[in-house]
């Protein structure tokens, strides 16, 4: 079954705003990372927080997780053009062999 | 010095056939997995090695089978390729620590269309 559900699918934001992605998830989580993927290439790992944390910044991002709602969100902040990709949750439950779980991704455009 | 390179990037075949994606990765990493993206972005795992050991495969039909010489390479062969096969796919590796966390460096991506 599908871990991360994320909203909303699609953002269409100005340079410079802020943008918003909030994931969801079903399951306990040893920890939970969000990737980006820019159209035509792979994922790149963006941030990981752990399930102990509540909020992590890196650069002009913004993750913070709720364990209690399991819910994870990213903020990212003065948004620029090449900030133009999708966005995917992932969920690590953290045993032996486990795997990433990813969402449904959320597509973000920022309009120059 | 690309990190996880896969071959070829682009793969366009016929219905029946059987092909193979290649992935080498150069991190020293001990995982490797393949995951299958579809047209609607959904990233779904498919297979996970350890060390040349198979730990994750998950409810994929046994004409993919996949095969890891040894713990840089992991490579996907796919036999009697149906229509429903056309997606991207994609090799990715992580160093499972004691840490737990399991960080993923992914690929460029196989986009296979089968006709």
């Amino acid at each position: 079954s599908q871990q991360g559900e994320e909203d909303p699918q699609a953002l269409s934001i100005q340079e410079g705003e802020n943008a918003t992605m909030n994931c969801s998830y079903k399951t306990s989580i040893n920890n939970l990372q969000w990737y980006r993927q820019n159209s035509g290439r792979g994922l790149v790992h963006l941030i990981l927080i752990r399930s102990n944390e509540r909020e992590k910044h890196s650069g002009r991002l913004r993750v913070t997780l709720d364990t209690s709602k399991k819910s994870s969100s990213l903020l990212i902040t003065a948004s620029r053009a090449a900030d133009t990709a999708s966005y995917f949750c992932a969920t690590d439950a953290g045993t032996s062999g486990s795997r990433l779980t990813f969402g449904e991704g959320t597509q973000l455009t920022v309009n120059p | 010095d690309t990190a996880v390179s896969q071959t070829p990037k682009y793969l366009v075949t016929q219905m029946g056939n059987d092909k193979s994606i290649k992935c080498e990765q150069n991190l020293g990493h001990d995982t490797m997995y393949w995951y299958k993206q579809d047209s609607k972005k959904f990233l779904k795992i498919m297979f996970s090695y350890n060390n040349k050991e198979l730990i994750i495969n998950e409810t994929v039909p046994n004409r993919f089978s996949p095969k890891s010489p040894d713990k840089a390479h992991l490579n996907l062969h796919i036999n009697s390729l149906e229509l429903g096969d056309s997606a991207v796919y994609f090799c990715a590796s992580s160093h499972s620590g004691i840490s737990g966390a399991n960080v993923l460096t992914f690929g460029a991506g196989s986009r296979l269309t089968v006709l």
